[in-house]
Order: C-alpha cells, then sequence, then structure tokens
C-alpha cells in the first residue's frame, strides 16, 4: 500500500528566510512524487513532481524538491520565503502503474512579515 | 491550460435529499475523480473513474455514487444527504499515464443541515 507522511502540520518562517517542508513516503516499487499547494477556497495547484533523474527537482513560483531515495523523502524548499508563500501543501505519491495520487494530510505554512 | 470546473463554490442541502456535484474538465482526460478534504484528514478519494461509463471505488465510497455518460464530466451523488457529508468536495481529472499529475477544480463547499 501507498502512503505519504508529513509530519508537522503547521511550519512557520520568517519572510526572506528558507522554507522546508517535510514529505517521507512508502510505496512499492519507485514512486512518482508530486507536491501541491492549496490557497484559501481554492482547489489544490500542481507545483511540481519527481518521475525519475536529477534528485532536485524544480517547479513554479520558485519552488524545489529534493528527493532522496535511501530516506524515501521529498521534502519541499525555497531558498526565500514570501509571504504569498502562506498555504496549505500537499505531497502526494504513486507507484509507477496509473492509480489516484495518495495525499498526505497537508502541512499549513505561514510566512511571517 | 487544463481547466476543470465544478458547478457550485458553496452548496446548502438538507438531510436526506439527493445531491448532485458536477464537474467538468475541457483537456479531453481520461482519468477523473472525486476527493472530500476535511480538516486534519487530508484529502480522502471517494470515486474515480478511467473512462466513460467506468467507475471505481476509492477509499471511502459508502453514501456516494457517480456517473461518468460522457468522458468531460464526472457527477457525484449524495443518495440521501446526511450531516456528516458535510464537506469541501474537489474533483479532479488527468491523463492516462502515471507521470502525469491530477488537476483539480476549486471545490464545493458543501452544507448539510
Amino acid at each position: 500500500a501507498q502512503s505519504v507522511a508529513q509530519p508537522e502540520d503547521q511550519v512557520n518562517v520568517a519572510e526572506g528566510n528558507p522554507l522546508t517542508v517535510k514529505c517521507t513516503y512508502s510505496v512499492s516499487g519507485n514512486p512518482y512524487l508530486f507536491w501541491y499547494v492549496q490557497y484559501p477556497n481554492r482547489g489544490l495547484q500542481f507545483l511540481l513532481k519527481y518521475i525519475t533523474g536529477d534528485n532536485l527537482v524544480k517547479g513554479s513560483y520558485g519552488f524545489e524538491a529534493e528527493f532522496n531515495k535511501s530516506q524515501t523523502s521529498f521534502h519541499l524548499k525555497k531558498p526565500s520565503a514570501l509571504v504569498s508563500d502562506s498555504a496549505l501543501y500537499f505531497c502526494a505519491v504513486r507507484d509507477m502503474s496509473p492509480t489516484p495520487l495518495v495525499f498526505g494530510k497537508g502541512t499549513r505554512l505561514s510566512v511571517i512579515a | 491550460d487544463v481547466k476543470v470546473t465544478q458547478s457550485s463554490r458553496y452548496l446548502v442541502k438538507r438531510t436526506g435529499e439527493k445531491v448532485f456535484l458536477e464537474c467538468v474538465q475541457d483537456m479531453d482526460h481520461e482519468n477523473m475523480f472525486w476527493y472530500r478534504q476535511d480538516p486534519g484528514l487530508g484529502l480522502r478519494l471517494i470515486y474515480f473513474s478511467y473512462d466513460v461509463k467506468m467507475k471505481e471505488k476509492g477509499d471511502i465510497p459508502e453514501g456516494y455514487s457517480v456517473s461518468r455518460e460522457k468522458k468531460e464530466r464526472f457527477s457525484l451523488i449524495l443518495e440521501s444527504a446526511s450531516t456528516n457529508q458535510t464537506s469541501m468536495y474537489l474533483c479532479a481529472s488527468s491523463l492516462r499515464q502515471a507521470v502525469q499529475p491530477q488537476h483539480f477544480g476549486d471545490g464545493t463547499r458543501l452544507s448539510i443541515l
């Protein structure tokens, strides 16, 4: 069975500081990993994905994520946080079959000016 | 850009009513999904469909049914609404391949009184 854990319900960071939102996963075989962002009263918006290749993937709005196979992690990062990055972030995983994504419970990011 | 449109942003219904939530996508996607989102529980999969007239149960199908008569439209039906079905409902669609992300609508916030 596939699963995703986001160990932090809430992450607070000062504007201009680097941010990290953590994600670990469990899947049989090779994973396909995704990050989404949700702003208030909106649906989920796709940020980036890891399929294969370079362990550091770049996505929208300056976000990037680092895949670590030995630690089964896929942490979301940004070098310099903006107040407008404040939102709910979801990590998701599937194995190589075209099944529905399995989502973590989400991490609320607050960037403080 | 992919557009997934959910017919209502907010909906208020009464206990025992039959409720229809409609979702339309404009990108010829094969796969469509219905999730519900509740605080602290993340996204939970209700039903999904890989093709017209096909449907598969997700993790929490009880009390729900779906209909997919046309490729672009996926309807969620609450057969007899109950107060514990008050939630945010999110529709998503994707291309068939496992490497493809799911694209979400803006959600329907449903209240059952």
